[in-house]
């Protein structure tokens, strides 16, 4: 258990309106990222933050913002949520030099009606 | 385009069976390679992150091997159980590549009791 949580775990929204998804970690680890999980596609990285207020763009970033004002919380933003960003929106984190592997959270479930 | 490529998509053996998989990835400018165990409805969990040719890990009954001459990495598992269904992801880490992995689409595995 790396210390990684995800809130909400489940939402419902309507096309057009703004959607913040937050994850949140106990164990000060410097790398942070935001996949999409879809059938067909497998993981893909949406934005990934590599420090404080340091983050980047991933393969499928449009739509989607994200912030990083401290360690522990990573922030994914749909800007104007369409039916095609329906998904699960998985949180991970970088073990660290020692320890390269990722460490997932649980997961959000997002539905956009 | 820097693909990962894991083959079969998808197995089906008899508990008792050994199997393994392939994860086919770019050998340039490599860093590591990295193996995922994906239950449904779960989050994915590091099994195992290998950085040397040559490299060999092992956990239980399930283990891994690595040659970056030619890119291509195995996992193994013997006596497959049904709690070893699951999909299993590689993934291949670049360097320079600010610790963003390339994921393949995964092998899923069924074992039938």
């Amino acid at each position: 258990d790396a210390g990684i949580t995800q809130s909400p775990r489940h939402k419902v929204t309507e096309t057009g309106t703004p959607v913040t998804l937050r994850c949140h970690q106990t164990e000060n680890h410097r790398y942070m990222y935001w996949y999409r999980q879809d059938p067909g596609h497998g993981l893909r990285l949406i934005h990934y933050s590599y420090g404080v207020k340091d983050t980047d763009k991933g393969e499928v970033s449009d739509g989607y913002s994200v912030s990083r004002s401290k360690t522990e919380d990573f922030l994914l933003t749909l800007e104007s949520a369409t039916s095609s960003q329906t998904s699960v929106y998985f949180c991970a984190i970088r073990g660290g030099t020692d320890n390269l592997a990722q460490y997932f959270g649980p997961g959000t479930r997002l539905l956009v009606l | 385009i820097l693909n990962v490529e894991q083959s079969p998509q998808s197995l089906h053996v008899q508990e008792g069976d050994s199997t393994n998989f392939t994860c086919s990835f770019p050998s340039s400018n490599f860093y590591a390679l990295h193996w995922y165990r994906w239950e449904t409805a779960k989050s994915p969990e590091a099994l195992f992150v290998m950085t040397l040719n040559g490299d060999e890990k092992k956990k239980g009954r399930i283990s891994a091997t690595l040659n970056t001459k030619e890119g291509y990495s195995y996992l193994y598992i013997k006596g497959s159980q049904p709690e070893d269904s699951a999909t299993y992801l590689c993934a291949c880490e670049r360097d320079g590549n600010n610790r963003k992995l390339i994921w393949g689409l995964g092998t899923s595995l069924a074992v039938n009791p």
